[in-house]
């Protein structure tokens, strides 16, 4: 039982360039967000995406997109890279009760720096 | 907008202290509200998590306490270990909605 698994773990990029950022679960969640974390301002949701099939932008959303790509599988694509965007990226799932969140269960994250 | 905060943002303890780290929120409409560990370069383990209509938590040396109408929760650990080192992040949820709000945690370091 992974659990969470993300990939890549560390990634370099070059301003202009795009990347996708892979996260699958194995605990059959519903849920699954893309966060990231900034130091001195926590973690920020980018996208979540509350069953499979639909995605909703959290607080960060400008630059990125997602696709929910089965109820496994939740990508984040960076299309256009910019500095702004070097962060950790951690993906993390939940089986939600009713229409609120349950516990959340965190990736080990992606370190991403942008040139 | 919910804002949460954590105090203080670091703190240092001698092994064996009991200690409180302390969040508060400013939208006291919450459907839970839950406390998660962080390792350096690790990602987050969720340590307890409190439903708006309880009280309290505890797990094993853990206990978060809830005060929802004041919009505060704590978070107490008993007898600290060197182990217990590490990042401590509390997050609530909204009342209608599926996603979290952070605070910026408390870096704990317990020495020997």
């Amino acid at each position: 039982n992974a659990g969470v698994t993300q990939t890549p773990k560390f990634q370099v990029l070059k301003t202009g360039q795009s990347m996708t950022l892979q996260c699958a679960q194995d605990m059959n969640h519903n849920s699954m967000y893309w966060y990231r974390q900034d130091p001195g301002m926590g973690l920020r949701l980018i996208y979540y995406s509350a069953s499979e099939g639909t995605t909703d932008k959290g607080e960060v959303p400008n630059g990125y997109n997602v696709s929910r790509l089965n109820k496994r599988e939740f990508s984040l694509r960076l299309e256009s890279a910019a500095p702004s965007q070097t962060s950790v990226y951690f993906c993390a799932s939940s089986r939600p009760a009713g229409g609120a969140s349950d516990t959340q269960y965190f990736g080990p994250g992606t370190r991403l720096t942008v040139l | 907008k919910q804002e949460v905060t954590q105090i203080p943002a670091a703190l240092s303890v001698p092994e064996g202290e009991n200690l409180v780290l302390n969040c508060s929120f400013t939208d006291s409409a919450i459907y839970n509200l839950q406390w998660f560990r962080q390792d350096p370069g690790k990602g987050l383990t969720s340590l307890l998590l409190i439903q708006s209509s309880q009280r309290e938590q505890t797990s094993g040396r853990l206990n978060a306490s809830l005060d929802k109408s004041s919009g505060r929760s704590t978070l107490y650990i008993a007898a600290s270990q060197p182990g217990d080192s590490a990042t401590y992040l509390c997050a609530v949820t909204p009342g209608t909605a599926s996603k979290l709000t952070f605070g910026t945690g408390t870096r704990l370091q317990v020495t020997l």
